[in-house]
């Protein structure tokens, strides 16, 4: 059925540096994938999302690029700080449907 | 997204009894999700509701589950005769009329089965 791989579920970066994080997505059909921020006891918020007709998308320092070939989905945050340390959820849409599927999330610390 | 409002924020129930939890779409949003979320855990789509009518319930477990989203008043999902498995964040989102891609998501009912 449809599935959405997330890597890697816990990530730690220094403060400034980069962090990737990555999702695969089984139903090549899909063609919308946001990306949602949980702080902690929060509710997930939309950062960025992309759909199929575009192979990347920027806002400040964060960037999305989708592989459509490879079936993955890429979030990017540049110029960490420590108010990026949150869990990261990628999802995945089918064309024609309603019905998000979302990954197990990655759970980011930004250190000081 | 704000206005997606959830009720109650916590709900502690005991074996046996029932649940119900609310959500109020953001106004002019007449599209409701449903998502469960364990500890530790991505978000589970359960249901998508439109005004008084299901339109994809694949995600909602066969039993004791149910879901409404009346012409008046809040979308409700309902869970009868609750176990300790049930214990789980519940987030509805909401979208509009239009149909277009962004949901926006409520604060989320934290249920605690006893």
């Amino acid at each position: 059925g449809e599935n959405v791989e997330q890597h890697p579920s816990t990530l730690s970066v220094q403060e400034g540096d980069s962090a990737v994080i990555k999702c695969t997505y089984s139903d090549s059909a899909s063609n919308y994938f946001p990306w949602y921020k949980q702080e902690l006891g929060k509710r997930p918020q939309l950062i960025i999302d992309i759909r199929s007709n575009v192979g990347e998308k920027k806002d400040q320092r964060i960037a999305v690029t989708l592989n459509k070939t490879a079936k993955h989905f890429s979030l990017h945050i540049t110029e960490t700080q420590p108010e990026d340390s949150a869990v990261y959820f990628c999802a995945a849409r089918k064309a024609g449907t309603y019905k998000y599927i979302f990954g197990t999330g990655t759970r980011l610390k930004v250190l000081a | 997204n704000a206005g997606v409002m959830q009720n109650p924020r916590h709900l502690v129930r005991r074996r046996g009894q029932e649940a119900r939890l609310r959500c109020s779409p953001m106004k002019g949003h007449s599209h409701v999700y449903w998502y469960r979320q364990l500890p530790e855990e991505g978000l589970k789509f359960m249901v998508y509701l439109q005004k008084e009518n299901i339109i994809d319930e694949s995600g909602m477990p066969k039993e004791r589950f149910s879901a409404e989203f009346p012409k008046e008043g809040p979308s409700i999902l309902r869970i009868q005769q609750v176990v300790r498995g049930d214990s789980a964040a519940y987030f509805c989102a909401s979208s509009p009329a239009s149909g277009t891609d962004t949901q926006y998501f409520g604060p989320g009912t934290r249920l605690t089965v006893l």
